[in-house]
């Protein structure tokens, strides 16, 4: 099965720093590439998701990943955080049905 | 349904005794997922369902854990003679895959188990 690692465990910014989150995985045929988002006390929900076409996909809140296939990537940026940006991120990967995730990292915005 | 449900939302039972958590996907779902969520940890795969069948059954911790799905869409997870270390959120989720259509997976709100 494939893997997914997330390098970050826990990264602390202030608002208006920028934000990336590393996110490798270990299969190398054709994946769907997810990133999740848990709020505090809120259950997963989509930031974003790449299936094929355009490499640098956009999502919600400011949110938006590169897909590099040469380096097995998926990074999660964002160019100015907020405070309310506050959450864990897990990064996924799915392959036909299969879904797997990264540990997830916390991240603590301070205002 | 709108979305993924799961239930119950708060399980206490004690050490040694038999619980079923249940997850109802969203309708037309053809994949449904089972993972554990620790305090502090990631999402553990559990098992994941293709219609009935589930391909990969690895990620289940031990024998006393199992799954069935029935007609394509309720499944129940089963934890025999449960432990303390079996305390965590168990979230399950669904999605579309096949007939050339293939969507993200929607979570449930999980069930939380606590093994005293």
């Amino acid at each position: 099965a494939q893997s997914v690692s997330q390098h970050n465990h826990h990264v602390i910014l202030s608002e208006a720093a920028s934000l990336e989150l590393g996110c490798n995985y270990s299969y190398g045929g054709t994946v769907n590439l997810f990133w999740y988002v848990q709020y505090p006390g809120q259950h997963l929900q989509l930031l974003l998701k790449y299936f094929s076409g355009d490499p640098l996909v956009k999502g919600i809140k400011g949110f938006e990943a590169e897909f590099i296939k040469s380096k097995f990537s998926f990074n999660l940026r964002k160019p100015s955080v907020q405070w309310s940006d506050t959450a864990e991120y897990f990064c996924a990967v799915k392959l036909v049905g299969d879904m797997r995730f990264g540990a997830g990292t916390r991240l603590t915005v301070k205002p | 349904g709108a979305g993924v449900s799961q239930s119950p939302s708060n399980k206490v039972t004690e050490k040694g005794k038999d619980v079923e958590l249940r997850c109802d996907p969203i309708s037309g779902h053809t994949a449904l997922y089972w993972y554990r969520q620790s305090l502090g940890q990631g999402l553990e795969f559990l098992i994941y369902f293709q219609g009935n069948s589930a391909p990969d059954k690895s990620g289940l911790p031990s024998d006393r854990f199992s799954a069935e799905r029935t007609g394509g869409s309720v499944s129940t997870l089963t934890i025999q003679r449960t432990q303390q270390e079996d305390s965590a959120v168990y979230l399950c989720a669904s999605s579309l895959v096949g007939q050339g259509l293939n969507t993200e997976a929607f979570f449930g709100q999980g069930t939380r188990l606590t093994v005293v």
